[in-house]
């Protein structure tokens, strides 16, 4: 069984930093696309990030382009998202996901999710 | 790029069907054949339901399919059942490697 899960949430003041991971345990994770998808209170999910299996590749939603980073540490089973110049609109509940694809190179769609880790982004 | 337009809520009775829109534009949905449908009880994981407009991931009930014409796909959910009562979001590919989500529809089961 796939389990993913994520930590790292909390409060965090506007401009700060926070680092969320999010550990992997049934699947192959050096084998896998991984994401970070979020949902803001009320809204409804935005995908964030993808990350290739060998993390030489990454891809962004432009609102957070230069602002957060995904990178990964197969070794340890670990996806992270090092996020900075935080805003009030980032505040969310920050899921990952493995990315799977149908054919081709680059995911179709997402697979397993963890159940969130909340980031509130308030003074 | 703006996000997939689902309605806000549907509801059925147990047994009857419904059926969810999800409404993009030329270069996501209408583009691209990756259309995906997730089922979300609050506070817990997402779950994949339909992959590429109409393909079922191992373990998903035959009851629910998805199709897709023009810039608009569709999950039907037959013979509703209570424990389906959720948030369901609609997901495509789009240009430059990028995904986009609906708002999400709230099924209720009356």
């Amino acid at each position: 069984e796939v389990q993913l899960v994520e930590s790292g949430g909390g409060l965090v003041q506007p401009g700060g930093s926070l680092r969320l991971s999010c550990v992997a345990s049934g699947i192959t994770f050096s084998s896998y696309w991984m994401s970070w998808v979020r949902q803001p209170p009320g809204a409804g999910l935005e995908w964030v990030a993808n990350i290739k299996p060998d993390g030489s590749d990454t891809y962004y939603v432009d609102s957070v382009k230069g602002r957060f980073t995904i990178s990964r540490d197969n070794a340890k089973n670990s996806l992270f998202l090092q996020m900075s110049s935080l805003r009030a609109d980032d505040t969310a509940v920050y899921y990952c996901a493995t990315g799977l694809y149908d054919s081709g190179w680059y995911p179709d769609y997402f697979d397993s999710w963890g159940q969130g880790a909340l980031v509130t982004v308030s003074s | 790029q703006s996000a997939l337009t689902q309605p806000r809520s549907v509801s059925g009775s147990p047994g009857q069907s419904v059926t969810i829109s999800c409404t993009g534009t030329s270069s996501d949905v209408g583009r691209y054949n990756h259309v995906s449908w997730y089922q979300h009880h609050p506070g817990k994981a997402p779950k994949l339901m339909i992959y590429n407009v109409n393909k079922r991931p191992s373990g998903v009930p035959d009851r629910f399919s998805g199709s897709k014409s023009g810039n608009t796909a569709s999950l039907t959910i037959s013979g509703l059942q209570a424990e389906e009562e959720a948030d369901y979001f609609c997901c495509s590919y789009a240009d430059n490697h990028i995904f986009i989500f609906g708002g999400g529809t709230k099924v209720t089961v009356l």
